[in-house]
């Protein structure tokens, strides 16, 4: 079934730390997403790609990088974890079918720095 | 770039009430504004979307309603039911059409 996942589910590090949260979709879309959210929360856009090759930070700065080698992969790295980074990270993706630019979204990530 | 306000922030209502949610945007260049809603514990859902050149859009008891002079859209909710209640999140375009821009979201509470 075409889906959005996201490992780890759980994660906690110490501080310092550099750790990679992966994102896979298959359903082919272009454009893919991360976002911050403490739970129940604004959902915050730190990194998008719109396709092979490109990455664009977003509005959150988050200390964080991305790369886009492949359609279907979207992993995110922190260099040096810090308390700071404790919150949800979604992943999702999307591509314009007519007009709509309908947004999937993975599970989620639990990030907890101590 | 595109900055998304979102009101209010949480909304309780009684169970068959109406609820509505509104938001603006900054970008005049914006051309599709979704809704999403995220049960607890869940990943958010489209549960509703608007193109700019429509004014209004319903499906069952929700609609959705935009001004683009006026840059803003609303998400309305009749006979609101206890399952309704979730975080409900507006969304923009940015002007290149390459990401979506969300509000902070709204917490509606149905209470029967």
């Amino acid at each position: 079934e075409a889906d959005i996942y996201q490992t780890p589910r759980y994660l906690v590090i110490g501080t310092g730390k550099k750790i990679t949260l992966e994102c896979s979709q298959t359903m082919g879309h272009d454009k893919m997403y991360w976002y911050q959210q403490d739970p129940g929360m604004e959902l915050h856009l730190i990194h998008y790609s719109y396709g092979v090759n490109s990455t664009e930070k977003g509005d959150l700065s988050s200390e964080s990088t991305v790369s886009r080698i492949r359609t279907e992969h979207f992993p995110l790295t922190l260099e040096s974890a810090r308390p700071s980074h404790t919150s949800q990270y979604l992943c999702a993706s999307s591509e314009y079918k007519g007009w709509r630019d309908e947004a999937f979204f993975g599970q989620g990530t639990r990030l907890t720095v101590v | 770039g595109e900055n998304v306000e979102q009101h209010p922030s949480t909304l309780s209502v009684q169970e068959g009430d109406s609820a509505v949610i509104k938001c603006t945007y900054s970008d005049s260049a914006s051309n599709y504004f979704p809704w999403y809603k995220q049960e607890l514990g869940k990943r958010p859902q489209l549960i509703i979307d608007i193109r700019s050149n429509v004014g209004e859009k319903k499906d069952q008891r929700i609609a959705v309603t935009l001004n683009k002079t006026a840059k803003h859209f609303s998400l309305h909710i009749t006979e609101t039911q206890p399952e309704d209640s979730a975080v409900y999140f507006c969304a923009a375009t940015n002007q290149a059409g390459t990401a979506l821009i969300f509000g902070k979201g709204t917490t509606l509470s149905v209470s029967s």
